[in-house]
C-alpha cells in the first residue's frame, strides 16, 4: 500500500464546474496535509495546507481532512483552464521528528473552455 | 526575498557519467531537501539536510548518489556513476524551522531535468 494515494486522473471538468480532488493516506501519525500545484515543467508550489478535521477555505479552495477515514480532498471552485494542472497531495507526521513530506503522485486536472 | 535557486537547468549525460547539481536556498532557511520527481510520479525524498548535518537519507541510493551542504547554506548533489533510471528532475527545496508545524511551507526551487542516455 502506498503512502499517499491519488487517482492520477485525468480529471476533466468544464470551466465553472467545481472540481474535486481527493487523497488517502496510510500513516494514522500524519498531522499535516498539503495540497501542491504543479504546472507541467514546473515546480510544486503550496496551495493549501490543513491540520484540524473540517473544512478549510481560501479563495476557490476548500480543504476538507477526515482523520478517521484518513481522508483529505481539495475542491476547486468556478474551474478555470488556469487551474489545469497537476495537484499533489502530501502528508507530514511531525512525530518521526523530521519534517519530511510525503508526495502522492498527483492527480492532473483539465479545465476545459 | 529571493527564492530557492538551481543549476543547471538542464543536463543531458550518457550512462556511467558523473554529474552535479547546485542549490541555493532561500536566505536563513536551515532545512534544504532534494527531491528526484520522475516523470508521472510525486517528489521522493532522496536526503534532507539542517543546517550542515543530515537528517534524512534513508531513500538516497548511496553507491552512486552523494550530496553535501558546507556551512550550511549552498548544496550539491552528485550522480556517479550515472544509470538511464536515473533521468528526472531533481528538486531542491528549503523551509525555516523557526515558523512553527501550523505555518509550516517548504519552498521548491525550478528544479535541474537530467536525461540520462
Amino acid at each position: 500500500q502506498k503512502e499517499v494515494e491519488q487517482n492520477s486522473g485525468p480529471l476533466s471538468v468544464p470551466e465553472g464546474a467545481i472540481a474535486s480532488l481527493n487523497c488517502t493516506y496510510s500513516d494514522r501519525g500524519s498531522q499535516s496535509f498539503f495540497w501542491y500545484r504543479q504546472y507541467s515543467g514546473k515546480s510544486p508550489e503550496l496551495i493549501m495546507f490543513i491540520y484540524s478535521n473540517g473544512d478549510k477555505e481560501d479563495g476557490r479552495f476548500t480543504a476538507q481532512l477526515n482523520k478517521a477515514s484518513q481522508y483529505v480532498s481539495l475542491l476547486i471552485r468556478d474551474s478555470q483552464p488556469s487551474d489545469s494542472a497537476t495537484y499533489l497531495c502530501a502528508v507530514i507526521n511531525w512525530n518521526t521528528g523530521f519534517q519530511k513530506l510525503v508526495f502522492g503522485t498527483g492527480t492532473r486536472l483539465l479545465v476545459s473552455p | 526575498e529571493a527564492g530557492v535557486a538551481q543549476s543547471p537547468r538542464y543536463k543531458i549525460i550518457e550512462k556511467r557519467q558523473s554529474v552535479a547539481f547546485w542549490c541555493n536556498p532561500i536566505s536563513g532557511h536551515a532545512t534544504l531537501y532534494w527531491y528526484q520527481q520522475i516523470l508521472g510520479q510525486g517528489p521522493k525524498l532522496l536526503i534532507q539536510f539542517q543546517n550542515n548535518g543530515v537528517v534524512d537519507d534513508s531513500q538516497l541510493p548511496k553507491d552512486r548518489f552523494s550530496a553535501e551542504r558546507l556551512k550550511g547554506v549552498d548544496s550539491t548533489l552528485k550522480i556517479q556513476p550515472a544509470k538511464l533510471e536515473d533521468s528526472a528532475v531533481y528538486l531542491c527545496a528549503s523551509s525555516s524551522p523557526q515558523v512553527g508545524q501550523q505555518a509550516y511551507e517548504q519552498y521548491f526551487g525550478p528544479g535541474t531535468r537530467l536525461t540520462v542516455t
